[in-house]
């Protein structure tokens, strides 16, 4: 199986909501990650786990709050957001994270949208 | 920060025609990645090229590496309809994570 799958595909939020993305592989990945993307925009990392620990945040505001339960789900818990936070947010794998290279397994996303 | 640059920026051909793009970027590398995304969707992995290898393919696939120029191509032969995305070139950024270049705009014309 080297699928990661995101839930939910779309979501619509106000600006004082709660809700959180799921996303989950079942590869043995011990690297996860999160990247936002604007239209016609590369993707930007926002974190990375390792070993699910938490090994980099790219200065994300705390409206993100990221979590991984365990080697094979990651969320990402967002408050508060922004309009400017509308995105799609990709979820990705790798074997490992760190000097030699793997390629990223990334999930279809997650299209949102704040009101 | 963004390392790699695609360039053109947009590429629009028809059907049966080769694709070429191509990425440069600015620091050394041990690595670089090519990336598809279709409109909206995750991205796949197509290939990856060590710093060692100045070649690969991958059935219509065809990358370059030249480290001397800091640059790499991604050719696509007989293009497709379905070939129609957006190509990004990934070199390490900070603590080897892939970091993504703008991306190249590919529409192929049945």
């Amino acid at each position: 199986d080297t699928e990661v799958t995101q839930t939910p595909k779309h979501l619509v939020m106000g600006m004082t909501n709660k809700k959180s993305l799921k996303c989950e592989q079942h590869m043995g990945h011990r690297a996860m990650y999160w990247y936002k993307q604007k239209a016609k925009k590369p993707p930007e990392l926002m974190f990375v786990y390792s070993y699910e620990k938490l090994s980099i945040n790219e200065s994300v505001p705390s409206r993100f709050s990221p979590e991984c339960p365990n080697s094979s789900l990651l969320n990402l818990h967002l408050h508060a957001l922004q309009p400017e936070d509308s995105a799609l947010y990709l979820c990705a794998s790798s074997q490992r994270e760190g000097l030699a290279a793997y390629e990223q397994y990334f999930g279809p996303g997650t299209r949102l949208t704040v009101t | 920060s963004q390392q790699g640059e695609e360039d053109p920026q947009a590429l629009s051909i028809q059907e049966g025609e080769n694709a070429t793009m191509n990425c440069s970027y600015k620091t050394s590398i041990n690595n670089l990645q090519w990336y598809r995304q279709n409109s909206g969707r995750g991205l796949v992995h197509l290939i990856l090229i060590r710093s060692n290898e100045r070649e690969k393919h991958s059935g219509r696939l065809r990358v370059t590496l030249d480290t001397s120029k800091k640059s790499s191509s991604l050719l696509i032969t007989a293009s497709r309809a379905a070939d129609t995305a957006s190509y990004f070139c990934a070199t390490p950024g900070g603590s080897y994570i892939p970091t993504f270049g703008r991306g190249t705009s590919l529409i192929v014309h049945p």
